[in-house]
């Protein structure tokens, strides 16, 4: 098991680009989430997955999309980046809600600098 | 508003040592409290967590303690290792569908031989 992969692990984009972070579990979990750490700010929730086809938004949600067609895979999307969104990324992934959800296990981050 | 807090960004202990962990929370609404470690360039890794209904729970050197009462909890590392050296996050679960994680700001712990 490969467990939770992200690519890339450093990106550089210019103000109002954007760019897609890819993630993938191969551990056949339900909820898939994506966080943001910032100094100081601990991890924050950007928007989550409870399973195929359906994603809704976590703390801090504006300026990223997300989609989740596959059990497998749930990309985040920067529509126009800008240089509050630099920060480490972290997607993460849990068994469903019956099965202990709370013990996430997450990748090893993407790196994120806007210029 | 910081729901979960850690206030002690950092904390040393020599090797053999306990290592105490501290963390704070304002939300009566969690139900279970965990631990995650994470190492540089590394993703959190889950540690060990705790029920809103027990005050202790034990894994090896790994033990964590709630006081409803007081709204907090702490981890304890005895003895503690070199190799225990990390970002340690505090986090509490909110029973709400999704059951999202709530994280505090972390605390580096730096263990010295």
């Amino acid at each position: 098991n490969a467990g939770v992969t992200q690519t890339p692990k450093f990106q550089v984009l210019k103000t109002g680009q954007s760019m897609t972070l890819q993630c993938a579990q191969d551990m056949n979990h339900e909820y898939m989430s994506w966080y943001r750490q910032d100094p100081g700010m601990g991890l924050r929730l950007i928007h989550y997955s409870v399973g195929a086809g359906i994603t809704d938004q976590g703390e801090v949600p504006n300026g990223y999309n997300v989609s989740r067609s596959t059990t497998e895979d749930f990309p985040l999307r920067l529509l126009s980046a800008a240089p509050s969104q630099t920060s480490v990324y972290f997607c993460a992934s849990s068994l469903g809600v019956a099965r202990r959800s709370y013990e996430q296990y997450f990748g090893p981050g993407t790196r994120l600098t806007v210029t | 508003d910081q729901q979960v807090k850690q206030n002690s960004p950092s904390l040393s202990v020599q090797e053999g040592r306990i290592s105490i962990l501290n963390c704070d929370y304002t939300n009566s609404m969690f139900d279970y409290f965990l631990w995650y470690k994470k190492y540089p360039a590394e993703g959190p890794t889950f540690l060990i967590s705790i029920s809103s209904i027990k005050d202790k729970n034990e894994d090896g050197r790994f033990t964590v303690f709630l006081n409803k009462s007081a709204k907090h909890l702490s981890l304890h590392i005895v003895p503690s290792q070199p190799g225990d050296s990390a970002v340690y996050f505090c986090a509490a679960r909110m029973n709400t569908g999704f059951q999202k994680l709530v994280f505090g700001t972390g605390t580096r712990l730096l263990v010295s031989p």
